[in-house]
């Protein structure tokens, strides 16, 4: 089994609905990441979590919201979905401390909105 | 504002070539430089993590060198085998919960 488990793997929604995607890890590390992909374009960070407690805001976090329901476990929401969210969405972990940031991705989720 | 470039954008080579990528990154704020092989549907999986400027790192038939001091490193594979086709991410960590990723260069090995 993966470490690092994402579902779903692919979802296609309408304008206006609300997505969860979920992310559980059994790496036992405390931090975990949700970036998304676009073509074209590196990963981008859209919000991480130090611990359960630590929630942060990345670089495009504007239409996101996240729950750190659990060590193992990092959701991703989008409240009302729009077509520009279509994307490929990564959730990564990392280690603490680590001197290198090495991440721990899983297989990621495919969103697509019409 | 902090960039990782990466060039080519994709390369198509015949089985058998031996070929290389170019990450360029700043050289301010260096704490390690990942490559990351990224197969269509899978998860990216760490290649290599080098840290130091020099570094040099080899696995199998794939090597990668750090020049920190100028801001790049080079990704080589010898005798490319169709098992390679992939895309391949560098990204440059700056500590904390920063990592920025290049748009990766995409690999097609024929046979």
């Amino acid at each position: 089994d993966a470490d690092v488990t994402q579902t779903p793997r692919n979802r296609i929604t309408k304008t206006g609905k609300r997505i969860m995607l979920e992310c559980s890890q059994t790496k036992g590390h405390d931090r975990m990441y949700w970036y998304r992909q676009d073509p074209g374009l590196g990963l981008r960070l859209i919000y991480y979590s130090f611990d359960v407690k630590d929630i942060n805001k990345g670089e495009i976090s504007d239409g996101y919201s996240v729950s750190r329901q659990a060590q193992a476990k990092f959701s991703l929401s989008l409240e009302s979905a729009i077509p520009n969210q279509t994307a490929l969405y990564f959730c990564a972990t990392s280690d603490f401390p680590s001197y290198t940031g090495e991440l721990f991705f899983g297989e990621g989720s495919r969103l697509t909105v019409l | 504002i902090l960039n990782v470039e990466q060039s080519p954008q994709s390369l198509h080579v015949q089985e058998g070539d031996s070929t290389n990528f170019t990450c360029s990154f700043p050289s301010s704020n260096f704490y390690a430089l990942h490559w990351y092989r990224w197969e269509t549907a899978k998860s990216p999986e760490a290649l290599f993590v080098m840290t130091l400027n020099g570094d040099e790192k080899k696995k199998g038939r794939i090597s990668a060198t750090l020049n920190t001091k100028e801001g790049y490193s080079y990704l080589y594979i010898k005798g490319s085998q169709p098992e390679d086709s992939a895309t391949y991410l560098c990204a440059f960590y700056t500590g904390g919960f920063k990592t920025i990723f290049g748009a990766g260069t995409r690999l097609f090995v024929k046979a």
